[in-house]
């Protein structure tokens, strides 16, 4: 079946760069997601790229797709302690429907 | 970008109770809504998928008895927990897709505590 691997913590320091990655098996799905969730909340959507495109980037956020490899990026440029959160890489089922397959999640630790 | 609702955000409720969660598309109509349960510092686990009109379909290991789903209209959804027990107690979160499934907005989620 469907697989999103994740690793599962990454600390920086505030100014840095974050990179999360992200693999995954379903080499058919036609979008890939990133979305945050902050302690008790519900998950906000980040970004996401269409399999089509090697990269898309959003003010802090460049997203990069290596499809030969089944790879998947979040990069966030200049981190702020307010970027300390879960991140979540997701891809569309392959019937994409609006299913989601979820990784593990990444919790992001932004030290001042 | 579209809104998806959910009530209540948290809810305490004693064991052998049942337990009502709403989930709205509050500017978008959605024929299929999703239900996922997240365990803690764990992922998201699709446990149905809610279809509006028609019978929700679960995942495997998920049980339809104690956990149903009703879409009552092209902008609600309803999971009932019924006959709560400690162990059902955990974060439920529920999705919308967007036109042809594009993108998936959440709702807030619902902390289930079960005593």
């Amino acid at each position: 079946g469907e697989d999103v691997e994740q690793s599962l913590f990454l600390s920086v320091r505030e100014g840095d760069s974050s990179v999360i990655n992200c693999t995954y098996t379903d080499s058919s799905s036609t979008y890939l997601y990133w979305y945050k969730q902050e302690p008790g909340a519900g998950l906000q959507l980040l970004t996401y790229i269409f399999s089509n495109m090697d990269m898309k980037q959003d003010q802090r956020l460049t997203v990069l797709l290596n499809k030969k490899d089944k790879h998947l990026s979040l990069r966030i440029a200049d981190t702020q302690t307010g970027d300390s959160a879960i991140y979540f890489c997701a891809i569309a089922s392959s019937s994409n429907t609006g299913k989601l397959i979820f990784g593990q999640g990444t919790t992001l630790q932004v030290k001042p | 970008g579209a809104v998806v609702s959910q009530h209540p955000s948290r809810v305490i409720c004693k064991s052998g109770t049942s337990v009502k969660i709403e989930c709205r598309s509050l500017d978008f109509q959605a024929t299929t809504m999703f239900w996922y349960r997240q365990f803690p510092k764990k992922s998201l686990m699709l446990m149905a998928t809610s279809n509006e009109g028609s019978k929700a379909t679960y995942e495997q290991g998920v049980e339809k008895d104690k956990f149903l789903i009703n879409h009552a209209s092209l902008t609600l959804s309803t999971l009932t927990v019924t006959s709560a027990h400690p162990e059902d107690s955990s974060f439920y979160i529920c999705s919308a897709p967007l036109g042809g499934g594009t993108e998936a907005f959440f709702g807030q989620g619902t902390r289930l505590t079960v005593v």
